[in-house]
């Protein structure tokens, strides 16, 4: 069964450090998008991505997050200058129709 | 905007015993419905959805939900609860646009302990 997949499953970065978290979506799904959940917190809406561009994204995602399809298989996430706050786990989801998500990756920022 | 509650943080069962749990929405029209479980350091996985039709919906591990519009609620069921049904379960919601672009609200979720 087709799966989305995520790297690295774990990331420890220095504060005002870039990271780049990569997804890999589900081959037929056309909408990609990023979530995160701090710790003990409920999970929360960053991006959308459609056809090349950002569809929607929610006030969390301020100009140090950016995120890119690169290729035809590869969705990312860039936090430019990683603060404290970012630390939490960060889901990739893809859809057709159905949300499907990756394992995560679990950002700690020091 | 849309949001859930899901009025319950930590609910314990003992094994083979009946569960519900709740989750009620806000959304101005009719909603995308799901429940997704999270086991510990794991991802989320779709327990079920509700898009349209039949409101009772039937998912995987033997869970089902009914969407119940004068209630705005979306509870999920499961007759006999196994050990391994210990997770934390979210209710979400998405935006019905009409279109397969759309985000996902979700609730705080509800901790499951099983107990044998």
């Amino acid at each position: 069964e087709p799966e989305v997949t995520q790297t690295p499953s774990h990331q420890v970065t220095q504060m005002g450090q870039e990271v780049i978290l990569r997804c890999v979506p589900i081959s037929n799904h056309l909408y990609f998008y990023w979530y995160r959940q701090i710790l003990g917190q409920k999970v929360e809406f960053l991006v959308s991505f459609y056809n090349n561009e950002i569809s929607e994204k929610s006030e969390i995602f301020d100009d140090q997050f950016s995120v890119e399809r690169p290729d035809g298989s590869n969705f990312t996430l860039k936090i430019r200058s990683t603060k404290l706050e970012d630390s939490a786990m960060y889901f990739c989801a893809s859809s057709a129709e159905t949300q499907y998500f990756g394992p995560g990756t679990r950002l700690l920022v020091l | 905007a849309q949001s859930v509650t899901q009025p319950d943080i930590h609910i314990t069962v003992s094994e083979g015993a009946s569960l519900e749990l709740r989750c009620n929405y806000s959304y101005g029209a009719t909603p995308y419905l799901f429940w997704y479980v999270q086991s510990p350091g794991q991802g989320l996985q779709l327990l079920l959805k509700y898009f349209s039709g039949d409101t009772l919906v039937q998912g995987i591990k033997g869970f089902e939900a009914e969407f119940k519009r004068s209630q705005s609620s979306f509870n999920l069921r499961k007759p006999s609860v196994h050990w391994s049904d210990a997770a934390e379960y979210f209710c979400a919601v998405g935006a019905n646009s009409g279109g397969s672009n759309y985000k996902l609200t979700f609730g705080k979720g509800t901790l499951l302990t099983v107990n044998p």
